[in-house]
């Protein structure tokens, strides 16, 4: 079935150096790939999300890069915050599964001061 | 606007008992969702619903019941719980019907069942 394998499953960096997750996926026809940021007792948002007609995007210190041919996505944090501390989730959406998203397992990332 | 609201946010519940999680937005979205979010497992789809008075199966349905009487409100019913049951429940809502584009999430409901 589709599948979304996420890592690493947790991450600890020092603050102002840069944060990698990595994802990969099942389906070649997956065309939407998002990230939320779920903050503690809150709900996952979204933070950055790319199409599979682009090879990155960037939004200030966070940018996504997507290869088509090796069905990786990963996202880059730089200079991280301690605010950047949270989980993250990727996630693809699949057209055998009706376009809906399937989620990885997550990556907790800890921002040491 | 609230937003997508799920109340409550804490709940423990025996096995076997019933009860329903309360989800509501007021961004007059045509598509909501519930997911359950387990350590290590992110989120998986329960059910979802394209608009009211529809509704369809997601990825882990089993045990969980939904009706969508309102574009607003999307309830997620446990007829008779069970120790597997016990996470975190997200209810999120989409403007489109086909859920397209970003998902707004809700704060999120802790359900334990002993």
């Amino acid at each position: 079935g589709e599948n979304v394998e996420q890592h690493p499953s947790t991450l600890s960096v020092q603050e102002g150096d840069s944060a990698v997750i990595k994802c990969t996926y099942s389906d070649s026809a997956s065309n939407y790939f998002p990230w939320y940021k779920q903050e503690l007792g809150k709900g996952p948002q979204l933070i950055i999300d790319i199409r599979s007609n682009v090879g990155e995007k960037k939004d200030q210190r966070i940018a996504v890069t997507l290869n088509k041919t090796a069905k990786h996505f990963s996202l880059h944090i730089t200079e991280t915050q301690p605010e950047d501390s949270a989980v993250y989730f990727c996630a693809a959406r699949f057209k055998a599964a009706g376009n809906k998203l399937t989620f990885g397992g997550g990556t907790r990332v800890l921002v040491k001061p | 606007n609230a937003g997508v609201t799920q109340t409550p946010k804490f709940q423990v519940l025996k096995t076997g008992q019933s009860m329903t999680l309360q989800c509501a937005q007021d961004m007059n979205h045509e598509y909501m969702s519930w997911y359950r979010q387990d350590p290590g497992m992110g989120l998986r789809l329960i059910h979802y619903s394209v608009g009211a008075g529809i509704t369809d199966q997601g990825e882990v349905p089993n045990g969980y019941n939904v009706s969508r009487s309102t574009t607003e409100d999307f309830p997620l019913r446990l007829l008779s719980a069970a120790p597997s049951q016990t996470s975190v429940y997200f209810c999120a809502s989409n403007p489109t019907p086909q859920g397209t584009g970003e998902l707004f999430f809700g704060e999120g409901s802790r359900l334990t069942v002993l």
